[in-house]
């Protein structure tokens, strides 16, 4: 079956521009994360979903950032005014319902570039 | 003291030996312990996942766990060069929380 997509592959943009970032999930996954990674750091969590509602937005670094996951599957993170320092990959994944062994599969990621 | 900890390398090993990759993590609630593999410029891959302190075996991968000492490992054996890849641990309760990851470089 297919894996998790995201698009576009790669975003330039310039420093205040809003962009938005799309994930679609394995199908039946109801768990549903996001990360960024930057060079040579492990993925940095962001936000994950259990249906269509946040069950943890703590790691969003700040106001600029939001994610929606309107219908429990397809899910878009938003940002804002973009800086020089969002630039980085940011990689979905998802997940099976299981909090205690979420095995998490990984889309190919979107690298945004902030210029 | 950082969440997950491990030696950012790189790790290099000659093919045919065992790479040992080393990881310790600070939440004792973690209940479920991954590894993944990331090779340069692709995603993480999830190639072990262990639950319950002792040894988990699949083929020329065994993940090891230590609860008490908060100590998770990963053993290749017979390290070939497409094993050359940054190996990451992640411990989780909910969300994963990552390491920086180890890179291993597997020379012929």
């Amino acid at each position: 079956g297919a894996g998790v997509s995201q698009t576009p592959s790669n975003k330039v943009t310039e420093k205040g521009k809003y962009v938005e970032l799309r994930c679609d999930p394995i199908s039946g996954h109801t768990a549903l994360y996001w990360y960024r990674q930057s060079l040579g750091q492990g993925p940095e969590f962001l936000i994950y979903f259990q249906g269509t509602g946040a069950a943890d937005d703590s790691g969003l670094p700040n106001d600029r950032f939001f994610a929606v996951r309107p219908e429990g599957s397809v899910s878009t993170l938003k940002i804002q005014r973009t800086e020089r320092g969002d630039s980085a990959v940011y990689l979905c994944a998802s997940s099976p319902l299981s909090l205690a062994h979420n095995e998490q599969f990984f889309g190919p990621g979107t690298r945004l570039t902030v210029l | 003291q950082k969440e997950v900890e491990q030696n950012s390398g790189p790790l290099s090993v000659p093919e045919g030996a065992i790479a040992s990759l080393n990881c310790t993590y600070s939440d004792r609630g973690s209940q479920s312990f991954f590894w993944y593999r990331q090779y340069s410029g692709k995603s993480p891959e999830l190639i072990m996942s262990i639950y319950s302190n002792g040894d988990k075996e699949d083929g020329r991968f065994t993940a090891q766990l230590n609860k008490a000492s908060q100590y998770v490992s990963l053993l290749i054996r017979d390290s070939q060069p497409s094993d050359s890849a940054t190996y990451l641990c992640a411990p989780s309760t909910d969300k994963l929380i990552f390491g920086t990851g180890t890179r291993l470089q597997v020379f012929p």
